[in-house]
């Protein structure tokens, strides 16, 4: 199975501020990956699809890019509502995999 | 609207069987993959089990393989997870997750359910 690392595991910034949360897979994925945010107790929100497109509705202040086997979320300038956690996760080879996962805390 | 319900989870006993279901409405079942994932309490995302559209393509986590069967009635618009055997390890908020592109070979989940809670506890 391909394994995906996420970094780091939690993160603390401010409102206002860019930050970048880097996923790396163990072996190239080409660009199929995709980036999730997840609520406490909620659903996952698919945020990026195919590396570096934006999901339905979600804010231009998030992007993501990479390919082969590293990728990065971006979020330009952090809003309250951002201080969730985020997952990448490949679909490049069955069976799908997830990192496990990036916290954003307020600092 | 698209939507995916779940339901079918509970407290059961270690060793016994619980059958998940997960309703969809607001696309063409019938052309999309779909996916269960699980959240254990505190943990992060795990995909546990998922199907092709057309059933052509079937898979399963090494956690669940030969006590988990993945299957869909199209007729229904209903996925489903057998699960038999069940340990405490396998406590966790179960979700349906559809893929985001029609007939494809494997692709994000786009839409999710709210998940279904399954608490496997003597």
């Amino acid at each position: 199975d391909i394994q995906m690392t996420q970094s780091p595991s939690t993160l603390s910034a401010s409102v206002g501020d860019r930050v970048t949360i880097t996923c790396r897979a163990s072996q190239s994925i080409s660009r199929w990956l995709a980036w999730y945010q997840q609520k406490p107790g909620k659903a996952p929100k698919l945020l990026i699809y195919d590396a570096s497109s934006l999901g339905s509705g979600v804010p231009s202040r998030f992007s993501g890019s990479g390919s082969g086997t590293e990728f990065t979320l971006t979020i330009s300038s952090l809003q309250p509502d951002d201080f969730l956690t985020y997952y990448c996760q490949q679909y490049n080879t069955y069976p799908p995999t997830f990192g496990q996962g990036t916290k954003l805390e307020i600092k | 609207e698209v939507q995916l319900v779940e339901s079918g989870g509970g407290l059961v006993q270690p060793g016994r069987s619980l059958r998940l279901s997960c309703a969809a409405s607001g696309f063409t079942f019938d052309d999309y993959g779909m996916h269960w994932v699980r959240q254990a309490p505190g943990k992060g995302l795990e995909w546990v089990s998922g199907i092709g559209w057309n059933s052509g393509i079937i898979g399963y986590a090494d956690s669940v393989k030969g006590r988990f069967t993945i299957s869909r009635d199209n007729a229904k618009n209903s996925l489903y997870l057998q699960m038999n055997s069940l340990r405490p390890e396998d406590t966790a908020l179960f979700f349906c997750a559809k893929e985001k592109n029609k007939k494809g070979q494997s692709d994000a989940f786009d839409i999710w359910g709210q998940g279904t809670m399954v608490t496997v506890s003597s």
